[in-house]
């Protein structure tokens, strides 16, 4: 009964290196999205998937790339990672455009 | 664009006080509506939704929240707060459009005992 799995739950990087940010969902949802999570800003939307095979930019999306490998896993990307991007990343999916999200328990990601 | 605006970002209640945050969105197409609550060191847990019909809702916990559409307003409520409440709360808003779910800055909400 997992639900949504992220990974890695921290992280620290350099400025300029490169990862990627996993996630997971055992629920057979339609939907996935990546937002992060910065004091006093929210949750802003990055990229999401409104369904396997589709992905369309967010709020933010400036700096990430994500990929829907397929209908359980929607990984995001930071290409060449900037201070700016240091935040709480949180994964979230569900069974429609209209349904409640299910979240992952997050990954604290600092970029030096 | 689609947007979400909560006006009040940080609010402190006694125990047994009413609650009220607000929450506005802009969007004229068919909408979804929601608050989540997250509490200290944990991911959103969804409070209640607004789909359709009856425009006020019943949550988890002895939340509520009315649609009024005139506003584009989805306004919290709780007549009588907890300790426990204290927690941060964020609306949401999807539409059949775009498919976005957008959320709102938050509330932080402290519950003096």
């Amino acid at each position: 009964n997992a639900g949504v799995t992220q990974t890695p739950k921290f992280q620290v990087l350099k400025t300029g290196q490169s990862m990627t940010l996993q996630c997971a969902q055992d629920m057979n949802h339609n939907s996935m999205y990546w937002y992060r999570q910065d004091p006093g800003m929210g949750l802003r939307l990055i990229y999401y998937s409104a369904s396997e095979g589709t992905t369309d930019k967010g709020e933010v999306p400036n700096g990430y790339n994500v990929s829907r490998l397929n209908k359980r896993e929607f990984s995001l990307r930071l290409e060449s990672a900037a201070p700016s991007q240091t935040s709480v990343y949180f994964c979230a999916s569900s069974e429609a455009w209209n349904s409640p999200l299910h979240f992952g328990n997050g990954t604290r990601l600092t970029v030096t | 664009a689609q947007s979400v605006s909560q006006h009040n970002h940080h609010v402190i209640l006694s125990e047994a006080a009413s609650l009220e945050l607000g929450c506005n969105y802009s969007y004229g197409g068919t909408v979804n509506l929601f608050w989540y609550v997250q509490y200290p060191g944990q991911h959103l847990q969804l409070l209640l939704k607004y789909f359709s019909g009856d425009p006020l809702v019943k949550g988890i916990k002895g939340f509520e929240a009315e649609f009024i559409k005139s506003k584009f307003s989805f306004n919290l409520r709780k007549p009588s707060v907890q300790w426990s409440d204290t927690a941060e709360y964020f609306c949401a808003v999807t539409n059949s459009g775009t498919y976005k779910y957008i959320f709102g800055t938050g509330t932080r909400l402290k519950v003096l005992a």
